[in-house]
């Protein structure tokens, strides 16, 4: 069945970089995700990349991922207090959608 | 409304009444989904809607839930006979078709006392 694991916590110094990770289990994965929740907000989408892709960029955000182990990793780059949250990795199965399959999240927290 | 619409932001009932739960989606948006978020549960998926119609109901957790949606908009999750465990904040989200950007709401926290 579909899984998505990814570590719970992650505690960092402002300034410094960040590393979430997450392991899935399904590789016909199509599109993997990651989505940020600010304490008492709902999530928003941060950033994707396609299964055929092995790196993408945006701004602070790198995603790296290894489809050989189904490993997904986000760096955030120069963390900033205003980035702590739960980042949540999410995958699908297919371009029509059907439904996101989520991890648990992991709670990034920034100390100044 | 520019966003997912939840309502009520907060419920608290006693265990063993029935309970609603709104979602109104983004106008236009026409794939619906209902998780449910628990500490230490991470998003649990609970149903979609393509339209009107729910083509995967697998993740409701008994038969005490269930959710509809009509005019291709608004839904309602409803909990019958709520227990301690339906305790969570359960979120709705949207999409244009069936598409991985989802848009969340901030969700409706139930607590069954």
């Amino acid at each position: 069945g579909e899984d998505v694991e990814q570590s719970l916590f992650l505690s960092v110094r402002e300034g410094d970089s960040s590393v979430i990770n997450c392991t899935y289990t399904d590789s016909s994965s199509t599109y993997l995700y990651w989505y940020k929740q600010e304490p008492g907000a709902g999530l928003q989408l941060l950033t994707y990349i396609f299964s055929n892709m092995d790196m993408k960029q945006d701004q602070r955000l790198t995603v790296l991922l290894n489809k050989k182990d189904k490993h997904l990793s986000l760096r955030i780059a120069d963390t900033q207090t205003g980035d702590s949250a739960i980042y949540f990795c999410a995958e699908s199965m297919d371009q029509a959608g059907t439904a996101l399959i989520f991890g648990k999240g992991t709670t990034l927290s920034v100390s100044s | 409304g520019a966003g997912v619409s939840q309502s009520p932001s907060n419920k608290v009932t006693e265990k063993g009444k029935d309970v609603e739960l709104r979602c109104d989606p983004i106008s236009g948006h026409t794939a619906l989904y209902w998780y449910r978020q628990s500490l230490g549960q991470g998003l649990e998926f609970l149903i979609y809607f393509q339209g009107n119609s729910a083509p995967d109901k697998s993740g409701l957790p008994s038969d005490r839930f269930s959710a509809e949606r009509t005019g291709g908009s608004v839904s309602t999750l409803t909990i019958q006979r709520t227990q301690q465990e339906d305790s969570a904040v359960y979120l709705c989200a949207s999409s244009f078709l069936l598409s991985g950007e989802l848009f969340f709401g901030e969700g409706s926290r139930l607590t069954v006392l």
